[in-house]
């Protein structure tokens, strides 16, 4: 029971251009959550985080938005660079909760 | 302040042997957690540690096992290892693993298992 889904295994943007991750939930218990960034041979990093008492945080050239109605989250990288290209995962967790529970990731690629 | 460390970076192990992952959280970190990622099943949660006490597990079976330190120091095991156990095993701590505790990652274990 996949309880966070990113549907889109992967995503090519150009340099520049706005990059769209998107992240579905399906456990309205979740009442926090973040994206993580992670490369080749690395751990992941945390990225963003968003309470669910907000629709939008955001932190320099990443932006989450949430939207609780359709139990929905995404993050905005505007302008894309090629350092960003990696796998975004998403995650949920919440009040009472002990662990994070991941999607399966998005590998973006930012192209020059 | 250093980092989440995780060794051994790289091991090979064949089917049947066991292995112990060892994992050092950020200094002052209490809780440690562990998820295994393999390709398409993004990152699938192990076990968290807190104060030496196993305080949540996920679905995995009895031949994953762990144990955490009075230094907070954690160790992952995996006995009578199978090929499907070949993954990149990841370690994070946080202060006190509640669920808005940010989580910091060490750079994995990857295993294979031949």
């Amino acid at each position: 029971d996949q309880q966070v889904k990113q549907n889109s295994p992967s995503l090519s943007v150009q340099e520049g251009r706005i990059s769209i991750l998107n992240c579905d939930y399906t456990n309205s218990m979740f009442d926090y959550f973040l994206w993580y960034k992670k490369y080749p041979a690395e751990g992941p990093t945390f990225l963003i985080s968003i309470s669910s008492i907000k629709d939008k945080n955001e932190d320099g050239r990443f932006t989450v938005f949430l939207n609780k109605s359709a139990k929905h989250l995404s993050l905005h990288i505007v302008p894309s660079q090629p350092g960003d290209s990696a796998v975004y995962f998403c995650a949920a967790s919440g009040t009472g909760f002990q662990k994070l529970v991941f999607g399966t990731g998005t590998r973006l690629l930012v192209s020059p | 302040k250093a980092g989440v460390t995780q060794t051994p970076r790289y091991l090979i192990k064949t089917r049947g042997q066991q292995v112990t992952l060892s994992c050092s959280p950020i200094s002052g970190h209490r809780s440690v957690s562990w998820y295994q990622q393999t390709p398409g099943q993004g990152l699938q949660f192990l076990f968290e540690y807190f104060s030496e006490t196993q305080r949540n597990k996920g679905n995995f079976p009895g031949r994953f096992s762990g144990r955490q330190f009075s230094n907070s120091r954690s160790e992952m095991n995996v006995s009578t290892l199978e090929l499907g156990d070949s993954a990149l095993y990841l370690c994070a701590s946080s202060l006190a693993g509640q669920g808005r505790d940010t989580q910091y990652f060490g750079p994995g274990t990857r295993l294979t298992v031949l």
